[in-house]
């Protein structure tokens, strides 16, 4: 069966601290991934998706970037972050045109 | 216009009533339809899809609604674990954009 991971679950970060998010996805191949922030009392924005390795869509400007440097494996980065970063990190992938799944997410604080 | 837009609510709902919420989308190219459900501090789970002719799942039905550009979701005898928050995705086939309504608040009330 197909499992999505993400790591850490939580984080707490200072204010122009790097930031490094990993997703990776088990059991599937080729898998288009997603990365969404959903802040406190608002929808979920999707920041980046890849339909492959090396292949990256962004879909907010921001100080935010991704990179895909496996199949499997989807990585957020910032290498400064601000407070209004802080947010519920998600990573997703389609399993077909009608089914998306979620990883457990990853909670960031920025203090 | 917002792409999606939901009623965020909270909808407080006593306990085996019915209750029913719309998304309405702004894009007439939009394909594909989706309720998700979301628990507090946790990540989306997929409720069902939503199909043109309409579709039904236990005690939910999902309906869609081209010319108006609204879907909907109803959910019969409502129980206690129905308390979520209930998000409308509105995805584009042409270029796979996915959408997320910011997502309708529900409370049963025991």
């Amino acid at each position: 069966s197909q499992t999505i991971h993400q790591w850490p679950a939580t984080l707490v970060q200072p204010v122009g601290s790097p930031l490094s998010l990993e997703c990776t996805v088990e059991g599937t191949s080729n898998p288009n991934l997603y990365w969404y922030r959903q802040a406190a009392g608002r929808g979920l924005q999707l920041l980046f998706y890849s339909v492959g390795i090396g292949q990256i869509s962004s879909e907010v400007p921001q100080n935010l970037s991704a990179s895909r440097p496996q199949d499997r494996q989807f990585i957020l980065s910032s290498k400064k972050l601000l407070l209004s970063d802080s947010g519920f990190y998600l990573c997703a992938w389609w399993k077909s045109s009608y089914e998306q799944y979620f990883g457990p997410g990853t909670r960031l604080t920025v203090t | 216009r917002k792409e999606v837009e939901q009623d965020p609510g909270p909808f407080n709902v006593p306990e085996g009533a019915t209750v029913a919420f719309n998304c309405t989308y702004s894009n007439s190219a939009s394909q594909s339809f989706f309720w998700y459900r979301q628990d507090c501090r946790k990540e989306p789970k997929l409720l069902m899809s939503v199909y043109s002719s309409g579709n039904e799942d236990g005690r939910f039905t999902a309906q869609l609604n081209r010319a108006s550009q609204y879907i909907s979701l109803l959910i019969r005898d409502s129980k206690l674990s129905d308390s979520a928050t209930y998000l409308c995705v509105v995805k584009m086939n042409r270029d796979d954009k996915i959408i997320f309504g910011k997502g309708t608040r529900l409370h049963i009330l025991p």
